[in-house]
């Protein structure tokens, strides 16, 4: 198993542009999330998913959209890249949302930097 | 919605010395609280969760304990190491809804 892969690992965009992250998993989860991991800030929920077809806001998801067309994957799509969207982006998956049985497996991260 | 409040920000210990992080929940109705582990540069790690129905829990060095009365979990780690050093995130969900983390712990171990 390969778990959760993203991709790209390093992006850097400038202001406008528009780009997607791709998250795949292959654990058949049914809740998988992205987050943004900024320094003092934490891991901040942006979208999330409890399976196909169904997606829900977090925190922050302003600038973001994401799509759930099959179980394996949840790309999250920048709209118009702002350099406020510099972060580490991480997707993470579990078995099923909530506390039921939701210990998250993430991703290896995306580095974004817009200029 | 549910709050997270993690201290301290940064935490120095030496090498063989405990560690203690502690957490604040807001939620009453929150029942799941895991720790997480990031190394540098790498993905957060489950290390260990706690559920509402148990006060405290163990795996080797490291143990949780959770006060429902007053919303509060902590993180104690004995004997610390040097491969201790990482930023530790604690957490907080209801069912069905979202993990919620604390800003981070940033531990580092003096040998």
């Amino acid at each position: 198993n390969a778990g959760v892969t993203q991709t790209p690992k390093f992006q850097v965009l400038k202001t406008g542009q528009s780009m997607t992250l791709q998250c795949a998993q292959d654990m058949n989860h049914e809740y998988m999330s992205w987050y943004r991991q900024d320094p003092g800030m934490g891991l901040r929920l942006i979208h999330y998913s409890v399976g196909a077809g169904i997606t829900d806001q977090g925190e922050v998801p302003n600038g973001y959209n994401v799509s759930r067309s099959t179980t394996e994957d949840f790309p999250l799509r920048l709209l118009s890249a702002a350099p406020s969207q510099t972060s580490v982006y991480f997707c993470a998956s579990s078995r099923t949302g909530g506390s039921g049985a939701n210990v998250l497996t993430f991703g290896a991260g995306s580095r974004l930097t817009v200029l | 919605g549910e709050n997270v409040e993690q201290h301290p920000s940064t935490l120095s210990v030496q090498e063989g010395d405990s560690a203690v992080i502690k957490c604040t929940y807001s939620d009453s109705a929150s029942n799941y609280f895991p720790w997480y582990k990031q190394e540098l540069g790498k993905r957060p790690q489950l290390i260990i969760d706690i559920r509402s129905n148990v006060g405290e829990k163990k795996d080797q060095r490291i143990a949780v304990t959770l006060n429902k009365t007053a919303k509060h979990f902590s993180l104690h780690i004995t004997e610390t190491q040097p491969e201790d050093s990482a930023v530790y995130f604690c957490a907080a969900s209801r069912r069905n809804t979202p993990l919620v983390f604390g800003k981070g712990t940033r531990l580092s171990v003096i040998a």
